[in-house]
């Protein structure tokens, strides 16, 4: 079935450090990829998409390219800062007639000063 | 900025009680679902609602839940009997189409069945 897998967290970074949150995704057709963030006793926001292979999503620094050959959607930021502690989802979207957004597991990120 | 709403936003009730958790999604929306995270763990689907029926739910989504979208504004998630293991953090979100829109989540009702 349709699914998504992210690294295990949590991981814990120093200020300033290079982030790589690793995702790969099983589906049938052509999903949409998207990263989602939920901070601290908040909701979750969108923090970037992509909707076609090749394409790469990126918002606050963070970036993440639509890879179809190795079905991975991998989530980077160069220089993570204490604010960027939170939890990231990695998510698809499949039709099956209705729209049904798959959420992997989740990656808590914690950003030491 | 236009934004989810929902309310409660943490109930306590008895096991075997109704609960009614609301949603006013936002207005120009057409796509509604109801999603669930029990502490720690992952955001599971439970439900999608296109046109005032139900468009896809989950196999969590069994006979005692249902929901509704009573006057055009809000969206309700209804548990009739509730179980300890419904405890958990229930996020109401919208989006405008609903292939690639963006997902626009309410910050939760958090849910505690005692």
């Amino acid at each position: 079935g349709d699914s998504v897998t992210q690294m295990e967290g949590p991981v814990t970074l120093s200020e300033e450090a290079f982030l790589t949150i690793n995702c790969t995704y099983t589906a049938t057709g052509y999903p949409s990829l998207f990263w989602y963030v939920q901070y601290p006793g908040e909701g979750l926001q969108l923090l970037l998409k992509a909707t076609k292979a090749d394409d790469k999503g990126s918002n606050k620094g963070f970036e993440a390219t639509y890879r179809k050959e190795t079905t991975s959607f991998h989530l980077e930021k160069g220089s993570v800062q204490v604010s960027d502690s939170a939890v990231y989802f990695c998510a698809l979207i499949i039709n099956t007639g209705g729209f049904k957004t798959i959420f992997g597991a989740g990656t808590r990120l914690f950003v030491k000063a | 900025e236009p934004e989810v709403t929902q309310t409660p936003s943490h109930q306590v009730t008895q096991m075997g009680q109704e609960v009614i958790l609301r949603c006013v999604p936002i207005s120009n929306h057409l796509y509604f679902y109801w999603y669930r995270q029990i502490l720690g763990q992952k955001v599971e689907f439970l439900v999608s609602f296109y046109n005032n029926e139900i468009s896809e739910k989950s196999e969590i989504f069994d006979d005692q839940f249902s929901v509704e979208r009573p006057d055009g504004s809000n969206f309700t998630l209804k548990i009739r009997s509730t179980k300890l293991e419904d405890s958990a953090m229930y996020f109401c979100a919208s989006t405008e189409r609903g292939g690639v829109g963006e997902l626009f989540f309410g910050e939760g009702s958090r849910l505690t069945v005692l």
